[in-house]
């Protein structure tokens, strides 16, 4: 079945230090791909999507791009700020609403 | 702006206790979903509801009943708590169709303990 897998955290960065967080998926056709971030102590949110091969997703600075070559759709940011310390995750939808979740991974930006 | 809400926020249980978590949108979406967060495993779905009247089972459904009798509510029950079932749940809806599909809006989640 669909799946995803994410780089394990937490993932530990200097304020204004680039960021990175590898996504990567195995799916039977040709799904469309979110990233979902989840502040301490709420339900997550949408960041960005992308719906179809080499689509740019962005949003608040961070952007991915679906890589249907590599099955990746890894997240980035150029300069990250304190207020960006979350959970991000990586999900993945071929059937509508059902989305598939990878793990997520913790980011602790510190000042 | 009430969006999606989930009660309670937290709640301990005995095993075999019995127990409904509630979930309500006020955005009128079709599509309402139940979620368990677990550490290391991401979301996974439970169940969901294309519809008032219409559900089905997701990924991990054993242990839970829904129902969708309003567009708007969409309760999880817990027949007999297992310990296995603590968590954290989360809520979250949708409209079916169109350019948002895919993108869900959560509650503020559920946090459940089962002894």
């Amino acid at each position: 079945g669909d799946s995803v897998t994410q780089m394990e955290g937490p993932v530990t960065l200097s304020e204004e230090a680039f960021l990175t967080i590898n996504c990567t998926y195995t799916a039977t056709g040709y799904p469309s791909l979110f990233w979902y971030v989840q502040y301490p102590g709420e339900g997550l949110q949408l960041l960005l999507k992308a719906t179809k091969a080499d689509d740019k997703g962005s949003n608040k600075g961070f952007e991915a791009t679906y890589r249907k070559e590599t099955t990746s759709f890894h997240l980035e940011k150029g300069s990250v700020q304190v207020s960006d310390s979350a959970v991000y995750f990586c999900a993945l939808s071929e059937y509508g609403n059902k989305l598939v979740f990878g793990a997520g991974t913790i980011l602790r930006v510190k000042s | 702006n009430a969006g999606v809400t989930q009660t309670p926020k937290f709640q301990v249980l005995k095993t075999g206790q019995s127990m409904t978590l509630q979930c309500a949108q006020d955005m009128n979406h079709e599509y309402m979903s139940w979620y368990r967060q677990d550490p290391g495993m991401g979301l996974r779905l439970i169940h969901y509801s294309v519809g008032a009247g219409i559900t089905d089972q997701g990924e991990v459904p054993n242990g839970y009943n829904v129902s969708r009798s309003t567009t708007e509510d969409f309760p999880l029950r817990l027949l007999s708590a297992a310990p296995s079932q603590t968590s954290v749940y989360f809520c979250a809806s949708s409209p079916r169709q169109g350019a948002n599909t895919g993108e869900l809006f959560f509650g503020e989640g559920s946090r459940l303990t089962v002894l």
